[in-house]
């Protein structure tokens, strides 16, 4: 099993410009997240959903959109990235009776 | 509301020294609580976690107990490895529209030396 997987692991965007981060989990779980990490912060939830066709905000959503077309797989949309949105960000996946979460190794964002 | 704090870092220890990261928190009801691990350059992973009051969380010669008195829930090594080097992230459980999601301390960074 290759987990959670994210891709790319790296990406430089120019301030406007647009890209879709993609999580993939091979475990079957119900339940996945988008989260940001910043320093001295944590992380910072931006949207989950809790079932293919479902999703919904987190704490901090603003300039995000996401889509769960299929169970295994959830994107993370920047319509139009502002520098506020350099980060790293994490998927994780869990299933519905457990609490633990599977995060994936993240993705380094840089906007300019 | 929910929430959680940790000690700020950097924790730097001699390899064998004894190791305590403070975490407490704040919540209604009765959250569950955790010790993520975030090695360099990988995604967290699960540590420990304890679910009720008094219950004490181990793995890989780590532990915490929830002490719901106190509301912490401290990580402590009897003997640190310079391979325990990471970032400790302590969580907990909390509402979400009628599910429940993690909130995250800030993170303490520990680094240990040989």
């Amino acid at each position: 099993n290759a987990g959670v997987t994210q891709t790319p692991k790296f990406r430089v965007l120019k301030t406007g410009q647009s890209m879709t981060l993609l999580c993939a989990q091979d475990m079957n779980h119900e339940y996945m997240y988008w989260y940001r990490q910043d320093p001295g912060m944590g992380l910072r939830l931006i949207h989950y959903s809790v079932g293919e066709g479902t999703t919904a905000k987190g704490e901090v959503p603003d300039g995000y959109n996401v889509s769960r077309l299929k169970k295994q797989n959830f994107l993370l949309g920047l319509e139009s990235a502002a520098p506020s949105q350099t980060s790293v960000y994490f998927c994780a996946s869990r299933r519905g009776q457990d609490y633990e979460q599977y995060f994936g190794p993240g993705t380094r964002l840089t906007v300019t | 509301g929910n929430s959680v704090t940790q000690m700020e870092g950097p924790v730097t220890l001699s390899e064998e020294a004894f190791l305590t990261i403070n975490c407490t928190y704040t919540a209604t009801g009765y959250p569950s609580l955790f010790w993520y691990v975030q090695y360099p350059g990988e995604g967290l992973q699960l540590l420990l976690k304890a679910t009720k009051a008094d219950d004490k969380g181990s793995n890989k010669g780590f532990e915490a107990t929830y002490r719901k008195e106190t509301t912490s829930f401290h990580l402590e090594k009897g003997s640190v490895q310079v391979s325990d080097s990471a970032v400790y992230f302590c969580a907990l459980t909390a509402p979400l529209g009628g599910y429940n999601k993690l909130i995250f301390g800030a993170g303490t960074r520990l680094a240990v030396h040989p």
